[in-house]
């Protein structure tokens, strides 16, 4: 199997404040783990794009300084969420890649419910 | 840049009837296929792929054919479930990574 964890799956900040987000590829290695936002009834939209040890690559439109993402090891990767804003409320996806010669398909978490009041 | 188009919904339908639903995409060299269902409230999962040219993918009933001639991979069922009411979205594979389409609501009334 190949399953994506996320924590939390909801959460509720003040304005301000910082949310971090944790997705973990529980049974393989992840060398990429990618991060969308999706707003109601609406596509996913990829937001960044990260691999183990290196810096993230941020779609454009992305504030990088924002959105914080660290892929510190092969099964993890954060996405903290920096002076959340009302505006931030979304749902997050992660997904991750197994390191295979195709590109293959990305396995995805369940989502977490990000909610600024 | 690569794209995805899909129809749009919501979409229907009474159980049992025949579902497509269409999705067409535009890409440079030979990406792979993938249909997505987002079930309320829930993630991503993949319901099935292909990844060449006249390649068919199946599950739970539901197949896809990789047609490049009209860069083409609806999706159909032969006999729809009120347990398949969700969100379908098509998708290909390139360098980045995946490009969705918009999402299909599909909804199956009793």
């Amino acid at each position: 199997g190949a399953v994506v964890s996320q924590h939390p799956s909801r959460v509720i900040c003040k304005s301000g404040t910082s949310v971090k987000i944790e997705c973990r590829s529980l049974d393989f290695q992840a060398t990429t783990m990618f991060w969308y936002r999706q707003f109601p009834k609406q596509s996913l939209m990829l937001m960044a794009t990260s691999n183990e040890g290196s810096k993230a690559t941020y779609e454009q439109g992305v504030e990088k300084d924002k959105f914080l993402i660290n892929h510190a090891s092969l099964t993890l990767s954060t996405l903290t969420v920096t002076s959340a804003h009302p505006e931030d409320s979304s749902f997050y996806i992660c997904s991750a890649r197994k390191p295979t010669l195709n590109q293959g398909e990305q396995y995805f978490g369940p989502g977490t419910r990000l909610t600024v009041t | 840049g690569n794209s995805v188009t899909q129809m749009e919904g919501p979409v229907t339908l009474s159980e049992e009837a025949f579902l497509t639903i269409n999705c067409t995409y535009t890409a440079t060299g030979y990406p792979s296929l993938f249909w997505y269902v987002q079930y309320p409230g829930e993630g991503l999962q993949l319901l099935l792929k292909a990844t060449k040219a006249d390649d068919k993918g199946s599950n739970k009933g539901f197949e896809a054919t990789y047609r490049k001639e009209t860069t083409s991979f609806h999706l159909e069922k032969g006999s729809v479930q009120v347990s398949d009411s969700a969100v379908y979205f098509c998708a290909l594979s390139d360098l980045r990574g995946l490009t969705f389409g918009k999402g299909t609501h599909l909804i199956i009334q009793p």
